[in-house]
């Protein structure tokens, strides 16, 4: 139990194209997601929060604006970079939080890389 | 905000031989976790250890926590080839809920 899925898990876009890209927790409901950014040899950066049916909580320096994010249901949360440059390349993973579960464990996804021309 | 911190950086052993990370952080947890990566994948959950508790095991996994050093580290026995990947360390603040990755150790184990 407690899959995560992503799709899709890599995607090439051309510059100043939005790109959507869905977490799914499979056979768990997930109040929270969250959302990781990582470039190439570097750790995990925590974007932002995803609470369902509510905005989600952005971390100080990433823009809600730019990075968009919507829970709507307790099994799906999306991150849409809208207007994608190359400097938004990386490596997007989510998590999600088991509804009712014990302490703060997290079920990460597989990851979408993305590339932008 | 990032707050972990490996060391080593990068680790490269032979098989059989034991593996030891370690993972420093800054304020206060309710608990600490260790993940995997393995090289562009997403991350495996290999232990979490709360901060009332000192020492945990799990299989070839050895975990330590000292909340007095604000430290943690993970050791990995008898390694393989397979264990070759990075090692991140997360915690969780007692104010939140949020993971805190660690900068990570890339550990090579050869044959």
């Amino acid at each position: 139990g407690a899959v995560v899925s992503q799709h899709p898990s890599w995607v090439i876009c051309k510059s100043g194209t939005s790109v959507k890209i869905e977490c799914r927790s499979l056979d768990f409901q997930a109040t929270t997601m969250f959302w990781y950014r990582q470039f190439p040899k570097q750790s995990l950066m925590l974007m932002a929060t995803s609470n369902e049916g509510s905005k989600a909580t952005y971390e100080q320096g990433v823009e809600k604006d730019k990075f968009l994010i919507n829970h709507a249901s307790l099994t799906l949360s999306t991150l849409t970079v809208t207007s994608a440059h190359p400097e938004d390349s990386s490596f997007y993973i989510c998590s999600a939080q088991r509804s009712g579960g014990a302490g703060n464990e997290q079920f990460f996804g597989p990851g979408t890389r993305l590339t932008v021309l | 905000s990032q707050q972990g911190e490996e060391d080593p950086q990068a680790l490269s052993i032979q098989e059989g031989e034991n593996a030891t990370m370690n993972c420093s952080y800054k304020t206060s947890i309710n608990n600490l976790q260790w993940y995997r990566q393995n090289s562009g994948r997403g991350l495996v959950h290999l232990i979490l250890i709360r901060s009332n508790e000192r020492e945990k095991h799990s299989g070839r996994l050895r975990v330590t926590l000292d909340t007095s050093k604000k430290s943690s580290s993970l050791l990995i026995t008898a390694s393989r080839a397979a264990d070759t990947a990075s090692y991140f360390c997360a915690t969780v603040a007692t104010s939140g809920y949020a993971l805190n990755f660690g900068k990570g150790t890339s550990l090579l184990v050869t044959p």
